[in-house]
């Protein structure tokens, strides 16, 4: 049983269009996050919700936006994709905010041609 | 300086070879140290967590914190093929009212050759 789920796996999509990727966890924890990862392999925090308040947002673009319906998910909107949004995103999840023992999803594989 | 420092490698070593993973980091206020280990096309998944100073053994791997140098180590003994990832080191700190932000190193890709 899957504990942090994304979907989609892979997404590709033109510039300008408005996208989404959903991601769901089983795990009862009570803060999940958005995590970038760019062509060299490098993992950035984008977001991160507790209670769904966000509490975390680095310095991400205000065309990202995260929404949490409830504890159990968080999906990430991405509006006017550019270029260089190309990426794999990871949902994560964790108890406590802690950060220590995130669990992560498998992924989302953007592409914008 | 970026925060967390880690050589993104290629490692590559024989079977059997006992492996050492390295990270640095600048910022004083990170109180926990982990590793997450990461297969090709697949999300990270943590390996050990430690907060104090000093070793942490869990089967073949060892994780390994020195504060006062500001220098953590994962070692990994009797290396095998499916050992072969990219291992991430990740620190965290509290950003405020209980919770905690994590810092990533750029990750190490180990290859182990069989």
């Amino acid at each position: 049983d899957t504990a942090v789920s994304q979907t989609p796996k892979y997404l590709v999509t033109q510039m300008g269009n408005d996208k989404s990727i959903k991601c769901e966890q089983n795990l009862g924890h009570d803060t999940m996050y958005w995590y970038k990862q760019d062509s060299k392999k490098f993992l950035k925090i984008m977001f991160s919700y507790n209670n769904k308040e966000l509490i975390i947002n680095e310095t991400v673009p205000n065309r990202f936006s995260p929404k949490s319906p409830d504890k159990a998910h968080l999906n990430l909107h991405i509006n006017s994709l550019e270029l260089g949004d190309s990426a794999v995103y990871f949902c994560a999840s964790s108890q406590g905010g802690g950060a220590r023992e995130a669990f992560f999803g498998q992924g989302t594989r953007l592409t914008v041609v | 300086q970026k925060e967390v420092e880690q050589d993104p490698g290629p490692l590559s070593v024989p079977e059997g070879a006992i492996v050492s993973l390295n990270c640095t980091y600048s910022n004083s206020a990170f109180q926990y140290f982990m590793w997450y280990r990461q297969y090709s096309r697949k999300g990270p998944e943590l390996l050990m967590y430690t907060y104090s100073s000093g070793n942490k053994e869990d089967g073949r791997f060892t994780a390994q914190v020195d504060k006062s140098s500001k220098y953590i180590s994962l070692f990994i003994r009797d290396s095998q093929p499916s050992d072969s990832a990219t291992y991430l080191c990740a620190m965290s700190a509290s950003s405020g009212a209980g919770s905690y932000q994590l810092t990533f190193g750029k990750g190490t890709k180990l290859s182990v050759i069989p």
